[in-house]
């Protein structure tokens, strides 16, 4: 089964600087989707932005953008411009073409924002 | 609004009970997931449905049960309750199509007492 690794379990960030949330997954599969979701304090399941493997090219949301490293398989998430209300918990997700459409949710980072 | 209805939000009840939680998925969307998120832990997946057939099951315990029906609606039955069965039980629903991300309901936060 395909893994999702998240190994900072809480980060932090200045009010209006950047930061970089990591995800490393572990897959032989050769198509996939990659999800961000963000979980503010309400515990609302958000998403974030998503990523097919096959593009290359790196998914931008306003000011939320990905990095993502096929080879390495790594998948971080950019905050920029950091804002208070993006304090939450962020987990990063793998969703499989073939194993029944499954996601895999990593264990999540809890982001706090200092004003 | 993601457009999942979970029902009821919050559900109080004893050890030894039963308690079943209603999903109804967005419009469109023929796949349903169960999650189970403990006090500040992540998602556990419970349970897959698609189109009312079972497509997928993770760590669901087998005092825990689901089903979907033709309307697409889900509930998730849980019975002979713990104290460790408090939790907040998601609802996410998604079109066919891999690339297709869930949409998660709000959650029905159960309390074992």
């Amino acid at each position: 089964a395909q893994t999702v690794t998240q190994s900072q379990p809480e980060m932090s960030v200045q009010e209006a600087e950047t930061v970089t949330l990591s995800c490393t997954y572990d897959t032989s599969e050769s198509d996939y989707y990659l999800f961000w979701y963000k979980q503010p304090p309400s515990r609302q399941m958000i998403l974030v932005i998503r990523q097919e493997a096959y593009k290359q090219q790196n998914a931008t949301e306003n000011r939320f953008s990905v990095n993502f490293q096929k080879a390495a398989k790594s998948f971080s998430l950019k905050i920029s411009d950091s804002q208070l209300g993006d304090a939450a918990m962020y987990f990063c997700a793998y969703r499989s073409a073939y194993t029944g459409n499954q996601f895999y949710f990593g264990t999540g980072t809890s982001l706090t924002v200092i004003p | 609004d993601s457009g999942v209805t979970q029902t009821p939000k919050h559900l109080i009840t004893a050890t030894g009970q039963r308690v079943t939680l209603r999903c109804s998925p967005r419009s469109g969307d023929l796949s349903v997931y169960w999650y189970q998120q403990s006090l500040d832990q992540g998602l556990q997946f419970l349970i897959q449905y698609y189109n009312g057939e079972e497509r997928a099951k993770g760590n669901i315990l087998e005092r825990f049960s689901a089903q979907q029906f033709p309307d697409l609606h889900s509930e998730l039955n849980l019975s002979s309750l713990e104290l460790g069965d408090s939790a907040l039980y998601f609802c996410a629903s998604s079109r066919a199509g891999f690339g297709q991300p869930q949409h998660f309901g709000d959650g029905t936060r159960l309390s074992i007492l």
